[in-house]
This record gives structure tokens, C-alpha cells and sequence, in this order.
């Protein structure tokens, strides 16, 4: 089945550019989404097929996909973006990746 | 104001049964697809299942399959989860999402816990 990889924990200090990883097989191929989910709340979508931000997503963050890697940045890191962040595809099925914690310094 | 409102989860003794609902409101239910995705307590997001906007097309992780159907009643904009032969592993919050950009919009889930 297809796996998707992201790095356990990211740190990024205040105001600085954070970058969250997510591999798999020729994901590039594949539409990736990245999804927001802060504490004791719902996940929130904040970047579609690759590099689109739903309205009232903050332009901070962006995405982008080639490859073996997706890729989510947020620029100008805040205080409020702490929370974890998962990638996600839909191969023969849907399939998310392990998360992401991110914490802001 | 785009709403999905989860019910039916509780406390079920291994191999029990429960029947999830999630009811929908501002959006056009019977054009999206939707999806059930799971989180047990501390860990990651876990896909369920999808139903097709007119239920035609229906998918499953093989760790529900043949255990969990689901359904959906577009004249009530309602999503269904059945779950059947419960296992202590399928103990998590249980979200309903739609799916039209990516997995646009989520409940605030419903906690299943599956205990003896």
C-alpha cells in the first residue's frame, strides 16, 4: 500500500519560514493536500492539489509538489500556526501521512 | 455556514455494533462526496471510507473492510457509518468531512470507544 513520510517534529522560530515535508512514491504524480489540525480542534484544510489555499487561508502558506517530495512552507511563522499538519493523496485509496508537529519558538 | 454534526458513538463491548450519523447543512450534500476518518486518542489522522456524491462508489480501508458500511441518504443530508464486529483498535474519534477541493470540511467527530 502507498506511504506517506513526514518528519516527527519541526521547529521554527517566530516570524522565520518553517518547510514540512512529505514523501512517497512519485507523489509529484499525485494531487497532495495538507490539512491543519490544532489542539483538541478539527482538522482544517490550508493547501489543495499542491500549492492552492482555500479562502480564508493565510497567504503565509504555500505548497508545492515535485517528484518524490511535497512540500508545505509557512512564511512568517506565528505563534497560532503551532499545531500538527498532515499531507495527504488519494492513491488506490485515500491515505494520509504520520503528521507533523510544529512548534514556534 | 457549512455544518457536519457527528452522533451515535459511545462505549460497545468487543464485537458489538454502532451506527454513526453525521448530519450536513450548508452545503449542496448530494454534489460531494464524503468520507469518515478516524483519530485514536494521541495519534494520527486515519481514513475510513468514502461514499460517491450519489452513493454509487463506495471505498473502504482494508481495516474496515467487510466490517463497516457506509452509506448516505441525500433527501435527509445525512452520512451513515455502520460498524459491526468492533475491535478494541477501532476505539477514536470518528470524523465526517465532505470532498470537493481536497477533504474540504470536518465534523467535530464523535468518540467510539470499544471496551470490555
Amino acid at each position: 500500500s502507498y506511504e506517506l513520510t513526514q518528519p516527527l517534529s519541526v521547529s521554527v522560530a517566530l516570524g522565520q519560514t518553517a518547510t514540512i515535508t512529505c514523501e512517497g512514491n512519485n507523489i509529484g504524480n499525485k494531487n497532495a493536500h495538507w490539512y491543519q489540525q490544532k489542539s483538541g480542534q478539527a482538522p482544517v484544510l490550508v493547501i489543495y492539489r499542491d500549492a492552492n489555499r482555500p479562502s480564508g487561508i493565510p497567504d503565509r502558506f504555500s505548497g508545492s509538489n515535485s517528484g518524490n517530495t511535497a512540500t508545505l512552507t509557512i512564511s512568517r511563522a506565528q505563534v497560532e500556526d503551532e499545531a500538527d499538519y498532515y499531507c495527504q493523496v488519494w492513491d488506490t485509496s485515500v491515505v494520509f501521512g504520520g503528521g507533523t508537529k510544529l512548534t514556534v519558538l | 455556514q457549512v455544518q457536519l454534526v457527528e452522533s451515535g458513538g459511545g462505549v460497545v463491548q468487543p464485537g458489538g455494533s454502532l451506527r454513526l450519523s453525521c448530519a450536513t447543512s450548508g452545503f449542496t450534500f448530494n454534489a460531494y462526496g464524503m468520507h469518515w476518518i478516524r483519530q485514536a486518542p494521541g495519534k494520527g489522522l486515519d481514513w475510513v471510507a468514502y461514499i460517491q456524491n450519489n452513493g454509487r462508489k463506495k471505498e473502504y480501508a482494508d481495516s474496515v473492510k467487510d466490517r463497516f458500511t457506509i452509506s448516505r441518504d441525500n433527501s435527509k443530508n445525512t452520512l451513515y457509518l455502520q460498524m459491526n464486529s468492533l475491535k478494541p483498535e477501532d476505539t477514536a474519534l470518528y470524523y465526517c468531512a465532505n470532498d470537493r477541493l481536497g477533504i474540504d470540511n470536518w465534523g467535530q467527530g464523535t468518540l467510539v470507544t470499544v471496551s470490555s
